[in-house]
C-alpha cells in the first residue's frame, strides 16, 4: 500500500504549545520520511526529514519521532509561534522510484 | 538567485480549452516533477522526468501531457480531457533521480469554468 495516513486534519494551539502531527504507513519499503511546511498560496518547503534507522531527529524547534515497529512517525513543534501557522505534510519515498507519497495535510493555527 | 519559477500565478480558462503551465528552474537539477493539490487530498504526482527527453506518468496522468526538451524547463499541458482541471499545480525539482529532496515552486492556481 503506497499510502501515508495523516492526522489530525486541523489543529489549533496557543502560542508556546506543542502541536503534534501524526502519520502512519503500511509499506515497509519506504525509507525516507520528510515533512513539508506550506504557507497559503505558496509551494511546500522541506522542513525536516528522517530515515527509519533513527528514532528521533531535531532541527531547531522541530522534532520528528519515528517508531519503526508501529510504522508511525510524528512531528512536534516546540514553543510554537503564530508564524508556524501553516499546513504541514508528511511524506514518504521508496528508493529507486523517487516518488514522494504525501499525507493529506494538517492545517495548524497557532493563536497569539 | 536560484530557484523554481512557475507562471502565471493565476490562470483562468474556459472548459474545453487546453492550457499550458510553465515551470523553469535554474538549479541545474536533472529531475523535475508536477503535482496537483486539491483541498483535503494532499499532493498527487502527475508526471515526472529524471532526465531531458524522458518522462514517466505519475499517479494521475490522465488528461495531462508534458515535455522535457530542455533541462531547465518542464511545461505541463492540461488538456480538455481532464475532467476536473481546477486545482493548484506545483512543480518541483531534485538534483537527480536518486535524490530524495524535492524543491517546490510557488505554484499556479488554475480555474476552469
Amino acid at each position: 500500500q503506497q499510502q501515508v495516513k495523516q492526522s489530525p486534519q486541523s489543529l489549533i494551539v496557543q502560542k508556546g504549545g506543542i502541536p503534534i502531527i501524526n502519520c502512519a504507513y503500511e509499506n515497509t519499503a519506504f525509507d525516507y520520511f520528510p515533512w513539508y511546511q506550506q504557507f497559503p498560496g505558496k509551494g511546500p518547503a522541506l522542513l525536516i526529514a528522517i530515515r527509519p534507522d533513527v528514532s528521533e531527529k531535531k532541527e531547531g524547534r522541530f522534532t520528528i519521532s519515528f517508531n519503526k515497529s508501529a510504522k508511525q512517525f510524528s512531528l512536534h513543534i516546540m514553543d510554537s509561534q503564530p508564524g508556524d501557522s501553516a499546513t504541514y505534510f508528511c511524506a514518504a519515498i521508496i528508493p529507486g522510484f523517487q516518488k514522494l507519497v504525501f499525507g493529506t495535510g494538517t492545517r495548524l493555527l497557532v493563536s497569539p | 538567485d536560484g530557484g523554481i519559477t512557475q507562471s502565471p500565478k493565476y490562470l483562468f480558462r474556459k472548459e474545453g480549452q487546453n492550457v499550458t503551465l510553465s515551470c523553469e528552474q535554474n538549479l541545474n537539477h536533472d529531475a523535475m516533477y508536477w503535482y496537483r493539490q486539491d483541498p483535503g487530498q494532499g499532493l498527487r504526482l502527475i508526471y515526472y522526468s529524471q532526465i531531458v527527453n524522458d518522462f514517466q506518468k505519475g499517479d494521475i496522468a490522465e488528461g495531462y501531457s508534458v515535455s522535457r526538451e530542455k533541462k531547465e524547463s518542464f511545461p505541463l499541458t492540461v488538456t480538455s480531457a481532464q475532467k476536473n482541471p481546477t486545482a493548484f499545480y506545483l512543480c518541483a525539482s531534485s538534483t537527480d533521480g536518486n535524490s530524495y529532496e524535492q524543491y517546490f515552486g510557488p505554484g499556479t492556481r488554475l480555474t476552469v469554468t
